[in-house]
């Protein structure tokens, strides 16, 4: 069945330390790739996506991510995490044949909590 | 910075109560949308629309749910009889030439 895996519900860092959260896809085709971050009392707001070529993607808030064709993965990770990181962070996916673009199918979602 | 914006942040209703969620989108885009997300689960696709009408819709959207552009501003979800399961964030939605979605704060139904 086609789906997207987000296999950590909730992770715990320290201020400072690196950060990758993961996420799986299963499709037949490499679908278009998204990261999404929800701050509490927020809307979603994109951070990266990935269409094409360069596999490494910058995305803003210094956040990047790594799509992997042979894992079927696109995690995303950050060097130094910030306090103010703490949310809530969704992989999301549309499906190159038979949608629109605009139909995000979600992952169910990473809670990031950072310690001082 | 535009953004789009939703009311009410949260609403609670009866069961069987007619509920409408209200949505004013990024000011020229032309690609409007509904997701939701029931507590502990995934956020889902409701719907799509563009030029006043449904461009597609999932399994979700049923005949309970209804959308309009009641003019040039707002774009409203309508649930006719809200069930229990109703219950989750919904949330708006709206793109423009870029495809990038832009996502309002959402309006917490509550169904009692």
């Amino acid at each position: 069945a086609q789906s997207v895996t987000q296999p950590d519900i909730h992770i715990t860092v320290s201020e400072g330390a690196s950060l990758e959260l993961r996420c799986n896809y299963s499709y037949g085709a490499t679908p278009y790739l998204f990261w999404y971050v929800q701050s509490p009392g927020q809307g979603l707001q994109l951070l990266l996506k990935y269409f094409s070529g360069d596999t490494l993607v910058q995305g803003i808030k210094g956040f990047e991510a790594e799509f992997k064709r042979s894992q079927s993965s696109f995690n995303l990770r950050k060097p130094s995490v910030h306090w103010s990181d703490a949310a809530e962070y969704f992989c999301a996916v549309v499906p190159k044949r038979g949608s629109t673009l605009g139909r995000l199918y979600f992952g169910r979602g990473t809670q990031l909590t950072v310690w001082p | 910075e535009p953004e789009v914006t939703q009311t009410p942040s949260h609403q609670v209703t009866q069961m069987g109560q007619e509920v409408i969620l209200r949505c004013v989108p990024i000011s020229n885009h032309l690609y409007f949308y509904w997701y939701r997300q029931i507590l502990g689960q995934k956020v889902e696709f409701l719907v799509s629309f563009y030029n006043n009408e449904i461009s597609e819709k999932s399994e979700i959207f049923d005949d309970q749910f209804s959308v309009e552009r009641p003019d040039g501003s707002n774009f409203t979800l309508k649930i006719r009889s809200t069930k229990l399961e109703d219950s989750a964030m919904y949330f708006c939605a709206s793109t423009g030439d870029t495809g990038e979605l832009f996502f309002g704060e959402g309006s917490r139904l509550t169904v009692l």
